[in-house]
């Protein structure tokens, strides 16, 4: 089954403690991207990737890395998680120019 | 700066009444359009696009219009079901590839039995 795939679903955690939400596709898409979703803003995009070992920054890249070694994964890293990076995290894919693929969300609590 | 949005925050429709949910976007470069659907604790799923050089895409019981006069688009559901509540939103693009999608906040639509 075609899909994207994010872990983990949940997470509470606290203020600087580093943490990694992994995203997975298995559409072999080239592209992929990071989005956070808040109440009232709509999606805004974090970071993309239009292929492996090129990444850029979306609107609010700020607080936020990822990585693209391999064509299917690209994780989302917080070097030190903060309470404004508490949000509903989707992970997308697609080929360049079609409809992308999103992934189910990872709901993020930072206290 | 440029902008989607949406008209109405909330859609309230009879099962079986036509649905129509309405979206603003001030890009007038943009050329690409999409509308998702967003289910309770799940991802936006794909439910049809459009590109500027058309005006009326239609699927299975949707249709989308595109107004680039004005700069409206809207998703028409036909005979709206209580599947079909959900929150709906509309994306564009003016690039050729997928790096500058903007998203609008979202139509919350309850579809009362």
């Amino acid at each position: 089954e075609a899909q994207v795939t994010q872990n983990p679903r949940y997470l509470i955690t606290v203020t600087g403690k580093k943490l990694t939400v992994t995203c997975s596709q298995n559409m072999n898409h080239e592209y992929m991207s990071w989005y956070r979703q808040d109440p009232g803003l709509g999606l805004r995009q974090i970071y993309y990737s239009m292929n492996v070992e090129v990444t850029d920054k979306g609107d609010v890249p700020e607080g936020y890395k990822v990585s693209r070694k391999e064509k299917r994964n690209f994780p989302l890293i917080l070097e030190s998680p903060s309470p404004n990076q508490t949000s509903l995290y989707f992970c997308a894919s697609s080929t360049y120019s079609n409809e992308q693929f999103f992934g189910p969300g990872t709901r993020l609590t930072v206290l | 700066g440029e902008s989607v949005g949406l008209h109405l925050p909330t859609l309230s429709v009879q099962e079986g009444d036509n649905s129509i949910i309405n979206c603003a976007y001030s890009n007038s470069a943009s050329d690409y359009f999409i509308w998702y659907k967003q289910e309770s604790g799940k991802g936006p799923q794909f439910i049809i696009d459009i590109r500027s050089n058309m005006d009326k895409r239609q699927g299975q019981r949707v249709t989308v219009l595109l107004n680039k006069t004005v700069k409206h688009l809207s998703l028409q559901i036909a005979a709206t079901q209580p599947g079909d509540s959900a929150v709906y939103f509309c994306a564009e693009t003016a690039q050729p590839n997928n790096n500058d999608m903007r998203f609008g906040a979202g139509t919350r639509l309850t579809v009362k039995p």
